[in-house]
């Protein structure tokens, strides 16, 4: 089965500048979840789409933004990259209205800021 | 406030053991938990949600809302289990996932 994608697998930047990670939901997935796992953390919820629109936020800073298109996949932008923006970011799908709603997870973009 | 707390950050079991990773929630309502489990360097796994009360590689969990607890369970640990375990609590308006800080399960031979 299909399962959620994202690119890149893994992104080397400098400080200060900018990345765009991209998610791919599962298809007919409408509902999209982006977190955050720094180094030996728990994940941490930044942002949700649903059908295009933004339905909640987290801890997401406001260097980050994020959008789903209309395709439903997500890009998440990240500028002015910190030494700390470094983690794993994971996305995540799921269906909206279906039985159980259950979250599946990408493989995540493993980000590194130097 | 919601929150998931998993009190051991690492257990560690022989191999045939058995073994219960603990989770507490606070949640004001009706609360949907899961269990997630990341092995090494891969991406986070659905193992169990308790609404199907399904078992799963012989794991079982059962909310017990008296004492806001989803625990998970397997009667013989196998050293393949050994992962990272995180409870999660679907909370917000739009459903996103709280997680626990997560308990390293280590299966030894």
């Amino acid at each position: 089965a299909a399962g959620v994608i994202q690119s890149p697998r893994h992104l080397i930047k400098e400080k200060r500048e900018t990345a765009t990670l991209k998610c791919y939901p599962i298809p007919r997935h409408d509902t999209v979840y982006w977190y955050q796992q720094g180094p030996g953390q728990d994940p941490q919820f930044l942002i949700s789409f649903y059908e295009k629109m933004q339905s909640d936020k987290g801890s997401i800073p406001d260097r980050f933004s994020a959008q789903q298109f209309s395709d439903y996949h997500s890009e998440l932008n990240m500028s002015s990259l910190e030494l700390g923006d470094s983690a794993l970011y994971f996305c995540a799908s799921s269906l909206s209205g279906a039985w159980d709603e259950t979250q599946y997870f990408g493989p995540g973009t493993r980000l590194l800021v130097l | 406030a919601q929150r998931v707390t998993q009190p051991e950050k690492l257990l560690s079991v022989f191999k045939g053991a058995p073994v219960e990773l603990k989770c507490n929630y606070s949640y004001s309502g009706s609360p949907e938990l899961f269990w997630y489990v990341q092995y090494s360097r891969q991406r986070l796994q659905l193992l169990l949600r308790h609404i199907s009360r399904e078992s799963i590689k012989g794991f079982t969990a059962d909310l017990n809302k008296g004492e806001t607890s989803f625990h998970l369970k397997k009667p013989f640990a196998q050293e393949e289990d050994s992962a990272m375990y995180y409870c999660a609590l679907k909370g917000g308006s739009q459903g996103n996932l709280i997680f626990g800080k997560g308990t390293k399960l280590s299966v030894k031979p």
